[in-house]
């Protein structure tokens, strides 16, 4: 079936950097994204989400970019901290409600 | 205010048993879903539940039900355990909104951990 994934599985940055997490999704008729934080031990938290009229939208050090032409989704995280280390997933809406369907998830390291 | 509750944090038990998950929505949210993540993946959609009724279910067997209360709480059932049930299981809840066909924020649950062995 069609599925959500991502390029990297890892991401190592220094504090104070700017992180990048990409993200491919397959099914062009979703039209609802969401990031979502996991840290150890917690379920997923909400980070920000997008809709397919949009291409870009900005919350608290955090961006999400949405490249329908090419099915992809990217979040940058500004200024990186220690606290921002976790698994990071995208998710699309394929279907009404909240079926969501996530990615496999990647790991954000940050180096202090 | 008290986000997405489940009980128990973390619970063992051994193939063919039955299992009943919890979880307390965030106060006027009506709509709950559940999620099973297995250990390095994303979470997969087993069911929704709003105003009480399924609204909509993923891809697992018939052993896998779940019902809401009319004080929007869930319960999450799992007959004749495999050992492949092992797993987060993650309960979400979601604002109210003029319609279930609507996309919203999934708030989630620190999910109960099963381990079947």
């Amino acid at each position: 079936g069609e599925s959500v994934g991502l390029h990297l599985p890892t991401l190592s940055v220094q504090e104070g950097d700017n992180s990048i997490i990409n993200c491919a999704y397959s099914n062009s008729a979703s039209d609802y994204f969401i990031w979502y934080k996991q840290e150890s031990g917690k379920g997923p938290q909400f980070i920000i989400d997008i809709r397919s009229n949009m291409d870009k939208r900005q919350g608290q050090r955090v961006t999400v970019l949405l490249n329908k032409t090419v099915k992809h989704l990217s979040l940058q995280i500004a200024a990186t901290q220690p606290g921002d280390s976790a698994v990071y997933f995208c998710a699309e809406n394929q279907e009404y409600g909240n079926k969501l369907v996530f990615g496999a998830g990647t790991i954000l390291r940050v180096k202090s | 205010d008290a986000g997405v509750t489940q009980s128990p944090t973390h619970l063992i038990k051994t193939r063919g048993q039955h299992v009943t998950l919890r979880c307390s929505p965030i106060s006027g949210h009506k709509s709950v879903s559940w999620y099973q993540q297995v250990l390095g993946q994303g979470p997969q959609f087993i069911f929704q539940y709003y105003e009480k009724e399924e609204r909509g279910r993923g891809n697992f067997p018939d052993r896998f039900s779940a019902r809401q209360f009319p004080n929007y709480s869930s319960e999450l059932n799992v007959n004749a355990l495999l050992l492949g049930d092992s797993a987060l299981y993650l309960c979400a809840s979601s604002l109210p909104g003029q319609s279930v066909l609507a996309n919203e924020k999934l708030f989630f649950g620190s999910g109960t951990q099963l381990s079947v062995l």
